[in-house]
């Protein structure tokens, strides 16, 4: 079975500090790995995802993120922190060979704070 | 790029009463279509999976004969919940997956903007 790992219910950060969003996962063969963002009363957003090729992926709104096979996470990335940034974050995995439904992590609250 | 819609975005009924809520891919054909029933300030939960013209795939607690759901086309899914009663409110989200014009297909979801349900 697939399982994605979010350890911290919420992450609190200065604007124009650099935040990152943690993210573990597990599954069986090679992973297809995803971050979206959901504010207030609204739907989930696309952010970025890793298929194949290079592990540093980039996204919208200057966010990035790393996979790192050996440690099986994909940390959510931004250099320089906006207030507007603030929203709740969902990390997802699904995998070639197994499940083809993404499962979500329980997601963490990103606060940035003037 | 696609792009998910979902009417109504915000209802309120009272207890009893069935409540439909549409689920529309604008853009492409959304070959899978999921339904997520979000809690405040909790993950997503995944109540079904429906593929176009077969019968939903509903996950384990999720009752079959309260939350209806339909996928008649490649571009409209319905949840309705039955017999509407107030622990059934609840942020419902649906997501749609399928071939994109000029995009990949792996498996990445594309979401609808949710629907409040508000039952008195």
């Amino acid at each position: 079975a697939q399982s994605v790992a979010q350890p911290e219910d919420q992450v609190n950060v200065a604007e124009g500090n650099p935040l990152t969003v943690k993210c573990t996962y597990s599954v069986s063969g090679n992973p297809y790995l995803f971050w979206y963002v959901q504010y207030p009363n609204r739907g989930l957003q696309f952010l970025l995802k890793y298929i194949t090729g290079d592990n540093l992926v980039k996204g919208s709104y200057g966010f990035e993120a790393e996979f790192n096979k050996s440690q099986t996470s994909f940390h959510l990335k931004k250099p320089s922190a906006l207030v507007s940034d603030s929203a709740l974050y969902f990390c997802a995995v699904s995998s070639v060979g197994g499940s083809y439904i993404p499962t979500f992590g329980r997601g963490t609250s990103l606060i940035v704070h003037p | 790029g696609a792009v998910v819609s979902q009417h109504p975005s915000r209802v309120i009924c009272k207890s009893g009463t069935s409540v439909k809520i549409e689920c529309r891919s604008l853009d492409f054909q959304a070959t899978t279509m999921f339904w997520y029933r979000q809690f405040p300030k909790k993950s997503l939960m995944l109540m079904a999976t429906s593929n176009e013209g077969s019968k939903a795939t509903y996950e384990q607690g999720v009752e079959k004969d309260k939350f209806l759901i339909n996928h008649a086309s490649l571009t409209l899914s319905t949840l309705t919940v039955t017999s509407a009663h107030p622990e059934d409110s609840s942020f419902y989200i649906c997501s749609a997956s399928g071939i994109v014009a000029g995009g990949s297909s792996y498996n990445e979801q594309f979401f609808g903007p949710g629907t409040r349900l508000t039952v008195l």
